[in-house]
């Protein structure tokens, strides 16, 4: 079946542009994580949805990052007035289960969208 | 807090010879999640293992191996006879046992194996 997708795959933004980058997590899959990747780190948690429900918004590093899943499937990761700190790769990822109780599904990563801004 | 830590930054071998990845990890849990990524060129983290706290059984699969030792925090990761498509990055994640959590990477080893 198909995995997760993301677009762009590639974006180059001046600096001050807003984007918006796109994920499509596996059907039916109910948990969708956003996770930044600065150039040989790895990647690092920004936000996490429960269907449409944004429960943990904790790793997003500014309030020029918002992030948004209004029907429980595809989400947008938006970042305004872009700076050069924010060239990174935005990976998501999707699991299956959505409900807490000792069970930590395994999380399957789309290819990324890599951000330049310059 | 909880960290992973992959103290090689980069390994290359030879085609066919063993390899070993390391991963020492940091938590106050006393049951938690383990896993690793593959991330090749192309840039798409790939699944390779998910293993609770509680199963200290060692797994193979295939050339891959794992070996996890709660006493010494470790979950070290061994290819057998090595290919050129092993090169990649290679990625160590924890993660808390309450539910559909983040994970929480370490630094990554990229692994280049030579022809």
């Amino acid at each position: 079946g198909a995995g997760v997708s993301q677009s762009p795959r590639y974006k180059v933004a001046k600096r001050g542009q807003d984007v918006a980058l796109r994920c499509d997590p596996i059907s039916g899959h109910v948990s969708l994580f956003w996770y930044q990747q600065a150039l040989g780190q790895g990647p690092e948690f920004l936000t996490y949805f429960q269907n449409e429900a944004q429960l943990d918004k904790s790793g997003l590093p500014s309030d020029r990052f918002f992030a948004e899943r209004p029907e429980g499937s595809v989400s947008t990761l938006k970042i305004q007035r872009t700076q050069q700190e924010d060239s990174a790769v935005y990976l998501c990822a999707s699991s299956l289960a959505g409900t807490s109780g000792g069970v930590q599904e395994t999380q399957y990563f789309g290819p990324g969208t890599r951000l330049l801004v310059l | 807090a909880q960290k992973v830590t992959q103290a090689q930054t980069e390994i290359s071998v030879v085609e066919k010879e063993d390899v070993t990845l390391d991963c020492v990890y940091e938590t106050r849990d006393t049951t938690y999640y383990l896993f690793w990524y593959k991330q090749p060129p192309s840039g798409e983290l790939v699944f390779l293992i998910r293993r609770n706290s509680f199963d200290e059984q060692n797994e193979i699969s295939g050339r891959y191996s794992w070996n996890f030792q709660k006493s010494t925090s470790s979950f070290n990761f061994t290819i057998t006879a090595s290919q050129v498509v092993d090169s990649a990055v290679y990625f160590c994640a924890l993660s808390d046992i309450s539910g559909n959590t983040p994970l929480v990477f370490g630094k990554g080893t990229r692994l280049s194996v030579i022809a």
